[in-house]
């Protein structure tokens, strides 16, 4: 299975709400990464935290990383409508190079 | 404007034939890489470059070929051997001396008819 796994799936809201979404991965990791996608276009880089670091924040974005549980959340704050798009988190593993393995995403909705 | 280009952004092939993706980057980084994604799925690595001259398998390789002559480009073709090409493929580059965050092109949808 994917060594990132999203939880949930799909995430429904109203506008001003806050949305959060996990992640679980399986190996030891250098970082974690959460990407964003709108349909049918490439992924953007939101935001990277490092092993060594517990949380990060950048703007409406805060993450949380506990690598004793291997995993990390994505919380967006105050949510618009135009934060509608599938969320990504990505793991580069301790012993996996350059590689950066993706998880399945979590669909967000926000509703105006 | 640096960044990624990839082409064409819509593809059609019928069974049998192979097809090249092209894929582009101005922003003189070393590592590049190409990712499928299926629908309501996540991304799967296909191959990945470090350096020119030199590729490596990702997780999906079979029914793929790769070449790194230049370091801007890093062509996909997807051969007659793919038993399912039909999906939406991902370029993407890194700088090996940034922070580890990739760059993605636009994406290029493949439909095999």
């Amino acid at each position: 299975s994917q060594q990132g796994e999203e939880d949930p799936q799909a995430l429904s809201i109203q506008e001003g709400e806050n949305a959060t979404m996990n992640c679980s991965y399986k190996t030891s990791i250098n970082n974690l990464q959460w990407y964003r996608q709108n349909s049918g276009r490439g992924l953007v880089h939101l935001i990277l935290i490092r092993s060594n670091e517990r949380e990060k924040h950048s703007g409406r974005l805060r993450v949380t990383l506990d690598t004793s549980k291997k995993s990390s959340s994505l919380l967006i704050t105050a949510s618009r409508a135009a934060d509608t798009a599938s969320y990504f988190c990505a793991t580069r593993g301790e012993t996996s190079g350059s590689r950066l393995t993706f998880g399945e995403g979590t669909q967000l909705t926000v509703n105006p | 404007d640096g960044g990624i280009t990839q082409s064409p952004k819509y593809l059609f092939r019928k069974e049998g034939q192979n097809v090249t993706l092209s894929c582009e980057q101005n922003l003189n980084h070393d590592a590049m890489y190409w990712y499928r994604q299926d629908p309501g799925q996540g991304l799967r690595l296909i191959y990945y470059s470090q350096i020119v001259n030199d590729f490596q398998k990702g997780d999906i390789a079979e029914g793929y070929s790769v070449s790194r002559e230049k370091k801007e480009s890093f062509p996909l073709t997807v051969t007659s051997a793919q038993k399912n090409p039909t999906a939406f493929y991902l370029c993407a580059s890194r700088g090996l001396a940034g922070t580890g965050e990739l760059f993605f092109g636009e994406g290029s949808r493949l439909t095999v008819l």
